[in-house]
């Protein structure tokens, strides 16, 4: 099974600045990764899919970048509906496996 | 527009069989590369995947639930049944259903999700 390893846990954002989150794959997943952004009470919603492209609807201030092992998920000019939980996902082998999460929250 | 929805009970008794229910439409189960998967969360933690069926009955499980695990789909009704064995108050979570796209590029990500069924196992 391939572990997904994000960091930080929390990480802490006044609005208007940028903001990276990291992924970290146990093994290479190529650039089968996907990112999810999740709001208290609701589904997750699929922002980033092959590592770096932006799902129908996303703002252009969400970016994603990395292969292999080593994954970033930047979001440029935090809006006050960017503080979330976001979790990155491997789509590359079975079993399917998310990670921990990264909660931003506002500074 | 693509839409799903879970449903099925939200209490059960520890060693019950829970049987969920995830009604969609926007899009058939018959067409080739869609898929429809089964995740859950227990609250205030980090998503597992469950589950997932394909279009053409293909079905993947999580390994370590597996056993525990079947997942049906009725094309006509436009649902994907999860049914999962023995609960225990541990499997308390929110279980969600989602889409698996049949677009290049998606492969085994989940656009869109259904909101997401609470079940709590105690006797």
């Amino acid at each position: 099974e391939i572990v997904m390893t994000q960091f930080p846990a929390t990480l802490s954002v006044s609005p208007g600045e940028s903001a990276v989150l990291s992924c970290r794959a146990s093994q290479s997943v190529e650039n089968y990764l996907v990112w999810y952004q999740q709001k208290p009470g609701q589904a997750p919603r699929l922002l980033i899919y092959g590592a770096s492209t932006r799902a129908t609807g996303i703002p252009a201030r969400f970016s994603g970048s990395g292969s292999g092992t080593e994954f970033t998920l930047t979001i440029s000019s935090l809006q006050p509906e960017d503080f979330a939980v976001y979790f990155c996902q491997q789509n590359n082998d079975w079993p399917l496996t998310f990670g921990q999460g990264t909660k931003l929250e506002i500074k | 527009q693509i839409t799903l929805k879970e449903s099925g009970p939200t209490l059960v008794k520890p060693t019950q069989t829970l049987t969920l229910t995830c009604t969609f439409s926007g899009f058939s189960l018959t067409s080739s590369g869609v898929g429809v998967g089964w995740i859950r969360q227990p609250p205030g933690k980090a998503l597992e995947w469950l589950a997932l069926i394909f279009w053409d009955n293909d079905k993947w499980y999580s390994p370590s639930l597996q056993s525990r695990l079947t997942i049906t789909k009725d094309t006509s009704k436009n649902q994907v049944l999860l049914t999962m064995t023995n609960m225990d108050p541990v499997d308390t979570a929110t279980y969600f259903c989602a889409l698996r796209p049949g677009k290049s590029g998606y492969k085994n990500s989940f656009d869109p999700w259904g909101p997401g069924t609470l079940v709590t196992v105690s006797s």
